[in-house]
């Protein structure tokens, strides 16, 4: 059974500070996708990692992807207030980029 | 972009009745929807795959006779939950993705927020 676990599972930073969100999951696969959910909303989409190695950049927020470690990353750098949500990884071991399985979350605070 | 719309957005109902939730993609056909459950600050668990003119593939532990899945045409799907009670109280999403894009992510819809009495 596919496990995905995200650390932390809730985080409070201040504006401008750096932080990283890690992704683990148990089984092989070579596509992670990143999304982000506002309180009472749905998913919004964030990065798509298909390769050992790829990393993916927008704005303040950069995603990465070792398959071989089983690990991904979303690093936030110098963080603002809007980014405050809970983001999810979320992993596809189907190879059709079909059916996910998402990590635990981790809800963001940024505080002023 | 590509969208898939869910409605309704909110449902408040009475114990044992039930509820139907439709899910459409609005300029793509989807031979395939998928259907995920949320509870509170928790994660989306997937429910069952909707296919298009066969039957849904449900996750274990997942309930077919309790959560009713139809894929009659390429653009709609519909979740009914059957004599629903508050347990049956979540965030349901559906999700769908562009057939031929499979380095795309799914889209999904707006979600349906459904509270059993």
């Amino acid at each position: 059974e596919l496990k995905v676990e995200q650390n932390p599972l809730f985080l409070s930073m201040q504006e401008g500070k750096n932080y990283t969100i890690y992704c683990n999951y148990s089984t092989t696969s070579d596509r992670l996708y990143w999304y982000r959910q506002d309180p009472g909303k749905s998913l919004e989409s964030l990065f798509v990692l298909l390769s050992n190695g790829a990393v993916k950049q927008e704005g303040r927020l950069m995603a990465s992807l070792d398959t071989k470690a089983r690990l991904s990353t979303l690093h936030i750098t110098a963080a603002v207030h809007d980014l405050s949500a809970t983001y999810f990884c979320a992993v596809d071991i189907s190879g059709t980029a079909s059916k996910l399985t998402f990590g635990t979350g981790t809800r963001l605070q940024v505080t002023l | 972009g590509a969208v898939v719309s869910q409605h309704p957005s909110r449902v408040i109902c009475k114990s044992g009745t039930s509820v139907k939730i439709e899910c459409r993609s609005l300029d793509f056909q989807a031979t395939t929807m998928f259907w995920y459950r949320q509870f509170p600050k928790k994660s989306l668990m997937l429910m069952a795959t909707s296919n298009e003119g066969s039957k849904a593939t449900y996750e274990q532990g997942v309930e077919k006779d309790k959560f009713l899945i139809n894929h009659a045409s390429l653009t709609l799907s519909t979740l009914t939950v059957t004599s629903a009670h508050p347990e049956d109280s979540s965030f349901y999403i559906c999700s769908a993705r562009e057939p031929g894009l499979s380095n795309q992510p799914q889209h999904f819809g707006d979600g349906t927020r459904l509270s059993i009495l």
